[in-house]
């Protein structure tokens, strides 16, 4: 069966520090790869996506995220984050026959 | 317009009440999604909706009744909940079969008591 995890239930780190929060699949076939973010008080939004390409994904907001293929990941960084970036992350899943299933998420909070 | 709408945004019931969701989108999608989602937890699919057909039922009790009237709208019925529905419920809505790219809307906060 398809599942999605995510490394990290709870990251707190400064303004101007980096971030990577990891996201791993177990799916052998073709898949297309999400993450989503959840502001406080706010809905789900996309943030970035893979179909195929390269698998360097610029999104929303100065993320980015890499697929690696061999390692079934699908992790996601952002250089330098802010305050504002202080949200819920969810990497999702979605093989080509099934629903789009969602990680467990990563609490994320940036201090000042 | 690029929003789905839910109302209410908060909900307070008993467990013998009868309540309803609803969700409101103007985007052209063919497809509607309810999802629960409980606190700390990742989004939870519940039903589908395409050109206005139930499509997916993921096993919820009958005590959830989705309806489609049209293809703006998507409602929830809810009766004789239990206090672990408590949940956010999410609405989405997408082009059909173009479910990566999900448009939800910000939810309807239900307190069962």
């Amino acid at each position: 069966a398809q599942s999605v995890s995510q490394h990290n239930h709870h990251v707190i780190l400064s303004e101007a520090a980096s971030l990577e929060l990891g996201c791993n699949y177990s799916y052998g076939g073709t898949v297309n790869l999400f993450w989503y973010v959840q502001y406080p008080g706010q809905h789900l939004q996309l943030l970035l996506k893979y179909f195929s390409g390269d698998p360097l994904v610029k999104g929303i907001k100065g993320f980015e995220a890499e697929f690696i293929k061999s390692k079934f990941s699908f992790n996601l960084r952002k250089p330098s984050v802010q305050w504002s970036d202080t949200a819920e992350y969810f990497c999702a899943v979605k093989s080509s026959w099934g629903k789009l299933q969602f990680g467990a998420g990563t609490q994320v909070v940036v201090t000042p | 317009d690029t929003e789905v709408t839910q109302t209410p945004k908060h909900l307070v019931m008993g467990m013998t009440n009868k309540k309803s969701l609803k969700c409101e989108q103007h985007m052209g999608h063919r497809a509607m999604y309810w999802y629960k989602q409980k606190a700390k937890k990742p989004p939870e699919l519940m039903f589908v909706y395409s050109y206005e057909k139930l499509s997916i039922n993921e096993s919820v009790p009958s005590r959830f009744s989705p309806e489609c009237p049209n293809s703006s709208l998507l409602n929830l019925h809810l009766h004789a909940l239990q206090p672990e529905d408590s949940a956010l419920y999410l609405c989405a809505s997408s082009q059909v079969g173009r479910e990566e790219k999900l448009f939800f809307g910000s939810g309807t906060q239900l307190s069962v008591l």
